[in-house]
């Protein structure tokens, strides 16, 4: 079975400050990572995604992220916030193969940008 | 079209009532989800869809009953719900695993 542990429920910043905030996974197969951000009384965006290829995943507002796989880590990190990118940030994880789309979310980060 | 459309966006019933929540996308996807979302919680997955047959059921209560009528449309039909079943309620679709997963905007669901 997969499972996703993102280590920090919240994560405060200040605006224009670097952040990262930590995902690690847990699977007995190849799988596939992704970063999603969910805004209040909204659905979940995108972010970026880890499928193959380059370790480090460019995504949108400036995040990046990058699949470690010996530290089984997905972390993802932006150079310098704003106070619009506060919102909750989701991991999550499939499988790469098979006919199981089954997505498995973490807990979840709270990222605060205060000014 | 690269979006998924959830109507209502936001729906009260009480706890005898029968209502449906709408779900739909155009992207071609072959795998379509519910999911339920507690406030401050990760999604949980409900129910996945792949070639309009049910493939996945989370041991999700009989009062919620999924449809698929064809390979752009979802519903979820809701009978006899619990105060507890008050969520945000959210969609999905995907091309497989590893297409990504676009979600709707959500139903949010209060039941009283």
């Amino acid at each position: 079975a997969q499972s996703v542990t993102q280590l920090d429920s919240q994560v405060p910043v200040f605006e224009e400050a670097p952040v990262e905030l930590r995902c690690n996974y847990s699977s007995s197969v190849s799988v596939y990572l992704f970063w999603y951000v969910q805004y209040p009384n909204q659905g979940l965006q995108l972010l970026l995604k880890y499928l193959s290829g380059s370790t480090l995943v460019k995504g949108i507002n400036g995040f990046e992220a990058e699949f470690n796989k010996s530290q089984t880590s997905f972390h993802l990190r932006k150079p310098s916030v704003h106070i619009s990118d506060t919102a909750e940030y989701f991991c999550a994880v499939s499988f790469s193969g098979g006919s199981n789309y089954k997505l498995t979310f973490g807990k979840g980060t709270l990222l605060t940008v205060n000014p | 079209d690269t979006e998924v459309t959830q109507t209502p966006k936001h729906l009260v019933m009480g706890m005898t009532n029968k209502k449906s929540l709408k779900c739909e996308q155009h992207m071609g996807h072959r795998a379509m989800y519910w999911y339920k979302q507690k406030a401050k919680k990760p999604p949980e997955l409900m129910f996945v869809y792949s070639y309009e047959k049910l493939s996945i059921n989370e041991s999700v209560p009989s009062r919620f009953s999924p449809e698929c009528p064809n390979s752009s449309l979802l519903n979820l039909h809701l009978h006899a719900l619990q105060p507890e079943d008050s969520a945000l309620y959210l969609c999905a679709s995907s091309q497989g695993a590893g297409g990504g997963y676009t979600f709707g905007s959500g139903t949010r669901l209060t039941v009283v």
